[in-house]
């Protein structure tokens, strides 16, 4: 059973450009959650994606969207990258049908973006 | 609101002895508290979670956390410390349910020295 897989593992972009991450999640799976973790910070909740819309998001400008596909399935997408988006981006899913006495969320590995 | 606050960016200890990573957490609701791991260059692994029932959680590798309603704490310990453990540690809080998201504390970064 693959967990969370994340693509690409590394990205370097220049500021102004823009960035797609992608996340498979785990197998049973329909909630993706995604973070943004800056060097030597804890993880920030971004937002969640749940059949295919935005359920819940954080405190991040509308540079930052994201997608769900049918297949649960997600997309982070970054405009007009600034320095300050580097960071690694760690997507999350889980399963909206349980608690979380029962399960957890489970993160991928991760996406490294570097924005010279 | 919730929030959580992690004592300590930094916790050197020597190999074989104790290990005490500190949290306190703010929640205005019962919390669920969460213990990850992360080694270099990788992602989050959970160690060990609080939801309900025993206050004192085992988790993974040989850690374990006490919940404390009164001190609002969920501290975590491992008796014997391993080279193997040296990596960065988050707490964290949640709602109730398996979707609501994770409030993480800056982390702690654990040296064990030989």
């Amino acid at each position: 059973d693959a967990g969370v897989t994340q693509s690409p593992t590394h990205l370097i972009k220049t500021r102004g450009q823009q960035v797609t991450l992608r996340c498979s999640p785990k197998s049973g799976h329909d909630t993706v959650s995604w973070y943004q973790q800056a060097l030597g910070q804890g993880p920030q909740f971004i937002f969640q994606y749940y059949e295919e819309e935005e359920r819940q998001r954080g405190n991040f400008p509308d540079r930052f969207s994201g997608h769900q596909f049918p297949n649960y399935s997600s997309e982070l997408n970054v405009n007009a990258l600034l320095l300050g988006d580097s960071a690694l981006y760690l997507c999350a899913s889980s399963d909206s049908r349980v608690l979380v006495s029962t399960d957890t969320q489970y993160f991928g590995p991760g996406t490294r973006l570097t924005v010279l | 609101a919730q929030s959580v606050t992690q004592l300590g960016s930094h916790v050197s200890v020597s190999e074989g002895a104790l290990v005490l990573l500190r949290c306190n957490y703010s929640s205005s609701v019962p919390p669920y508290l969460f213990w990850y791991v992360q080694y270099p260059n990788q992602g989050l692994q959970l160690l060990l979670k609080y939801t309900t029932g025993a206050t004192l959680v085992k988790g993974i590798n040989g850690f374990e956390a006490e919940f404390k309603k009164s001190e609002t704490s969920f501290h975590l310990t491992k008796p014997s410390a391993h080279m193997s453990d040296a990596a960065e540690y988050f707490c964290a809080v949640s709602g109730s349910y398996n979707t609501d998201k994770l409030i993480f504390g800056t982390g702690t970064r654990l040296q064990v020295f030989p």
